[in-house]
């Protein structure tokens, strides 16, 4: 069984709709729940991490943990164009070594 | 402030050939991973160097090495190589002293192997 398990279907919508992204994962022992956002021929950058439940706010990007059924999401608001990338969610032990899902490649169209 | 750095940007190699990919941290970082990313798939953790020692190593086999040098720089090695070891090679630095589970990315290095 994957460590984490990520939808990798391509999702296409428009400038100002509300983009909702999740993934499972395996372990209830996993304690760091990420986010990170990949551009076309860069590397992934860390969007938002979550600790244990709950939800966290950042802007216009919210990050959501249910440990109890174990689900993450990621809610992006008014999107942009600029939103445009693959999001990938990611976890960990705490152990500095993430485990990731396949991605979601997101278009943001005008 | 100089970002995670990696070396080549593509490279191109013949099956049951050799391989070495470099990687230079972020500045004050010193803890390196390495991912690959094959097309389609989210990154797979390969190992990380900690004081020039492998410190956790993932479902990858012996073919695949590597090295931390006294500056933090990382190199990665792939021996033999197969069809199957196309991909984005993906470094990632941190740092004990901030939180460990932010990792740094570099740009990759795209290695294809025909």
């Amino acid at each position: 069984q994957k460590e984490v398990e990520q939808d990798p279907g391509p999702l296409s919508v428009p400038e100002g709709a509300i983009v909702s992204l999740n993934c499972t994962y395996s372990n209830s022992a996993f304690q760091y729940f990420m986010w990170y956002r990949q551009y076309s021929r860069k590397g992934p950058e860390l969007l938002m991490y979550t600790y244990s439940s709950g939800n966290k706010e950042d802007g216009r990007f919210t990050a959501q943990v249910d440990k109890s059924s174990k689900y993450i999401s990621l809610f992006i608001r008014d999107s942009q164009p600029s939103d445009s990338a693959t999001y990938l969610c990611a976890v960990s032990y705490g152990n500095n070594r993430l485990a990731f899902g396949k991605g979601n490649q997101v278009v943001v169209i005008p | 402030d100089a970002g995670v750095t990696q070396s080549p940007t593509h490279l191109i190699k013949t099956r049951g050939q050799q391989v070495t990919l470099r990687c230079s941290p972020k500045s004050g970082h010193d803890t390196v991973s390495w991912y690959q990313q094959a097309l389609g798939q989210g990154p797979q953790f390969i190992f990380q160097y900690y004081e020039e020692e492998e410190r956790q190593r993932g479902n990858f086999p012996d073919r695949f090495s590597g090295h931390q040098f006294p500056n933090y720089s990382s190199e990665l090695n792939v021996n033999a190589l197969l069809l199957g070891d196309s991909a984005l090679y993906l470094c990632a630095s941190s740092s004990p002293r901030e939180w460990e589970e932010e990792q740094y990315f570099g740009p990759g290095t795209r290695l294809t192997v025909t």
